[in-house]
């Protein structure tokens, strides 16, 4: 079983429209967890990072973290085409590793 | 930009070369990281130092060598690569390693073929 699973996409929202973007972990000791926007050849940029249960808004992005269920979620309102890019999700693991999922691309369409 | 930065950003070398990718952070951070990313793969995790130290060694081949000689500077010498090795190399920093909440921040990368 991979710690960090996310779909590879890709997704297609319209512009305007809620993304959704999930991610699911494995190690139930995970304490930290991650969101890193990738644009095409460039490197990773953190977005939000969140560790207690419930949802942290900033901006149009809300994380949302379920402990219980091992799941942790990205949504992203009001989606733009600047918004186009790979989300990758990544875990704080209980032995200090910080494993990254395979990132799912998204594209907003005009 | 955020406050760490890489060079080269670009190196094509052969089988038999030896080269050193270097990593320098401004934020004042203690951890530091090198992370290989291949098409269609997650991160990968290689090396951690922390205070100068080395923390993690992510079962790495030997034909990569990090150094960290003060907490600002990382470099990766590279020796004997394969064309396997082909990727982005990343280099990231954090305040320091095993805090709870520690996020990294990502340089550029070097983006490094091997002929």
């Amino acid at each position: 079983q991979k710690e960090v699973e996310q779909n590879s996409g890709p997704l297609s929202v319209p512009e305007g429209a809620i993304a959704s973007l999930n991610c699911t972990y494995s190690d139930r000791g995970s304490q930290s967890f991650f969101w890193y926007r990738q644009y095409s050849g460039k490197s990773p940029e953190l977005i939000m990072f969140i560790y207690s249960n419930g949802d942290k808004e900033d901006g149009r992005f809300t994380a949302q973290l379920n402990k219980a269920s091992q799941y942790v979620s990205l949504l992203i309102r009001d989606s733009q085409p600047s918004d186009s890019a790979t989300y990758l999700c990544a875990a704080k693991t209980s032995y200090d590793k910080v494993i990254f999922g395979p990132g799912t691309s998204l594209s907003v369409i005009p | 930009e955020t406050g760490v930065t890489q060079t080269p950003r670009h190196l094509v070398m052969g089988m038999t070369n030896k080269k050193s990718l270097k990593c320098e952070q401004h934020l004042g951070h203690n951890a530091m990281y090198w992370y290989k990313q291949s098409a269609k793969k997650p991160l990968e995790l290689m090396f951690v130092y922390n205070f100068k130290e080395q923390t993690e060694n992510n079962s790495v081949p030997s034909r990569f060598s990090p150094e960290c000689p003060n907490s600002s500077h990382l470099f990766l010498h590279l020796h004997t690569l394969q064309p396997e090795d082909s990727a982005l190399y990343l280099c990231a920093s954090s305040q320091d390693w095993g805090g709870a909440h520690r996020e990294q921040f990502f340089g550029p990368g070097t983006r490094l073929t091997v002929l």
